[in-house]
C-alpha cells in the first residue's frame, strides 16, 4: 500500500520568506510526527498529533514554527520568516497508535529538504 | 529522561565479515527500542523493534539485536555484511508516556569494503 508521502521533496527559499511543508500519512494512521534532520543536531523531534490535536509541541524550535492537521489526515508544517539555520531535512512519520502498544511503529516519509539562502 | 548513545560514529567492515553496531540506552522504564536504517538520499526504514516480548529480536535483511538490561545495551549485529548494507544506522528509543515520540542516537555510518 501507499506509504507516507511528503511534498515538496526539495524547497529552496530566501531568508525571511514563509514556507509550508506537507505530509500525507498512511491511511488510517491516527498518530503523526514531525522530525528534523540537520548536520549539526542530528534527528530531532518537533511535534506530534493524535488525531487533529497536538499534545506535544515541545520540539518546535521557535514561535516561527507551527503545524496543523486537518481531518485526522494531512498535516502542514509552516515556518515563518525562514532563517538559514532552518535549513534541514524535515521528516514526517505516522503510526497506527501512540506508544505502549504493538501498533506504535512509526513509518517515515522521504522527507523535504529545505534550503534557506 | 530517556536517551540512547551510539558508541561509534563510523564502522568499516569487509564484505562477508560480521557487523556490530553498538548502542547503549538510558531509561527509567522498560523501553521500546528500535533500529532504523537510512540509505543515501532515502527515507528511514525500520530494521527491527524491541518491545519486551523477547530479548533477541530479528529484523529484516539478516540483522538482529539483543536487549541486555544488565548492560543497558541494544547492539545491532549481522553475521555477514553485504555491500548493500552500507548506510547510516540509528538506534532509537520511544519516550515513555509522551505519545511515542522518538529520541534518536547520533547515528553510525557503516561502510562495507569489497
Amino acid at each position: 500500500g501507499a506509504g507516507v508521502s511528503q511534498s515538496p521533496s526539495n524547497k529552496v527559499t530566501e531568508k525571511g520568506k514563509d514556507v509550508e511543508l506537507r505530509c500525507d500519512p498512511i491511511s488510517g494512521h491516527t498518530a503523526l510526527y514531525w522530525y528534523r534532520q540537520s548536520l549539526g543536531q542530528g534527528l530531532e523531534f518537533l511535534i506530534y498529533f493524535q488525531g487533529n490535536s497536538a499534545p506535544d509541541k515541545s520540539g518546535l524550535p521557535s514561535d516561527r514554527f507551527s503545524a496543523e492537521r486537518t481531518g485526522g489526515s494531512v498535516s502542514t508544517l509552516t515556518i515563518q520568516r525562514t532563517q538559514q539555520e532552518d535549513s534541514a531535512v524535515y521528516l514526517c512519520a505516522s503510526s497506527l497508535a501512540t506508544s505502549g502498544t504493538s501498533l506504535d511503529t512509526q513509518y517515515f516519509g522521504p522527507g523535504t529538504r529545505l534550503t534557506v539562502l | 529522561a530517556q536517551s540512547v548513545t551510539q558508541l561509534d560514529s563510523h564502522v568499516s567492515v569487509s564484505e562477508g565479515t560480521p557487523v556490530l553496531l553498538r548502542c547503549n540506552y538510558s531509561s527509567s522504564y522498560s523501553p521500546s527500542l528500535f533500529w532504523y536504517v537510512q540509505h543515501p538520499n532515502k527515507g528511514l526504514q525500520l530494521l527491527l523493534k524491541y518491545t519486551s516480548a523477547a530479548t533477541l529480536v530479528k529484523g529484516i535483511n539478516g540483522f538482529e539485536a539483543e536487549f541486555k538490561k544488565s548492560e543497558t545495551s541494544f547492539h545491532l549485529t549481522k553475521p555477514s555484511a553485504h555491500m548493500s548494507d552500507a548506510a547510516e544506522y540509528f538506534c532509537v528509543v520511544s519516550v515513555y508516556n509522551q505519545g511515542g515520540k522518538l529520541i534518536f542516537g547520533q547515528g553510525t555510518e557503516l561502510s562495507v569494503k569489497p
